[in-house]
């Protein structure tokens, strides 16, 4: 079974300022995808950015980032230009594509805050 | 409405009521989703149906049934629950068997269960 692991339960950063949220997965697939998904404060969960596993870019929305490092199953968000509305609990999620009972099924990490302080 | 809906947004119930949560979706899916999310725990899927099919129960306690009578509508009842079963509840739809790096789930506000 796949598992996903958030270690930082909370961070904060300055509004303008870049942040890292860090996200690590265990997995024995080849072919999978990873999401970063927020919640805001108001909790209806959003998604923020995908990652293929078999694309080596990483994936970038707007300010958005991830470094996606496949070999040490790690996948971090960054958060460019930090703004007020950053504000949310982020999950990292772990979606196989190898079919079978696990196809399209998410695995999400226990979630870190992010606090923006103006 | 638009997007996916849940209602109530909060519930207080005692150990021995039984109460039903009820989700909508307005976006043409066919799959939908509970998920369960406590404090300091990553969340955890419940039900999953397909095309009005159960087609996943993670271990679920029967104290916990689900109803999907069409593909936007998806219920949870609920009876003889436990203190430990609060949490906030959240419901999700995607389209079902569609490539997973494309099948968002897109998620309701979810409902804040407290259970006395």
């Amino acid at each position: 079974a796949q598992t996903v692991t958030q270690s930082q339960p909370e961070m904060s950063v300055q509004e303008a300022e870049t942040v890292t949220l860090s996200c690590t997965y265990d997995t024995s697939e080849s072919d999978y995808y990873l999401f970063w998904y927020k919640q805001p404060p108001s909790r209806q969960m959003i998604l923020v950015i995908r990652q293929e596993a078999y694309k080596q870019q990483n994936a970038t929305e707007n300010r958005f980032s991830v470094n996606f490092q496949k070999a040490a199953k790690s996948f971090s968000l960054k958060i460019s230009d930090s703004q007020l509305g950053d504000a949310a609990m982020y999950f990292c999620a772990y979606s196989s594509n190898a079919g079978g009972t696990s196809y399209g099924k998410l695995t999400f990490g226990q979630g870190t805050i992010l606090t923006v302080h103006p | 409405e638009t997007g996916v809906t849940q209602t109530p947004r909060h519930l207080v119930m005692g150990m021995t009521n039984k109460k039903s949560l009820k989700c909508e979706q307005h976006l043409g899916h066919n799959a939908m989703y509970w998920y369960k999310q406590s404090a300091k725990k990553p969340l955890e899927l419940m039900f999953v149906y397909n095309f009005k099919e159960q087609t996943e129960n993670n271990s679920v306690p029967s104290r916990f049934s689900p109803e999907c009578p069409n593909s936007s509508h998806l219920f949870l009842h609920l009876h003889t629950l436990q203190p430990e079963d609060s949490a906030l509840y959240l419901c999700a739809s995607s389209q079902a068997w569609a490539d997973p790096g494309y099948n968002e789930q897109f998620f309701g506000p979810g409902t804040r269960l407290t259970v006395l």
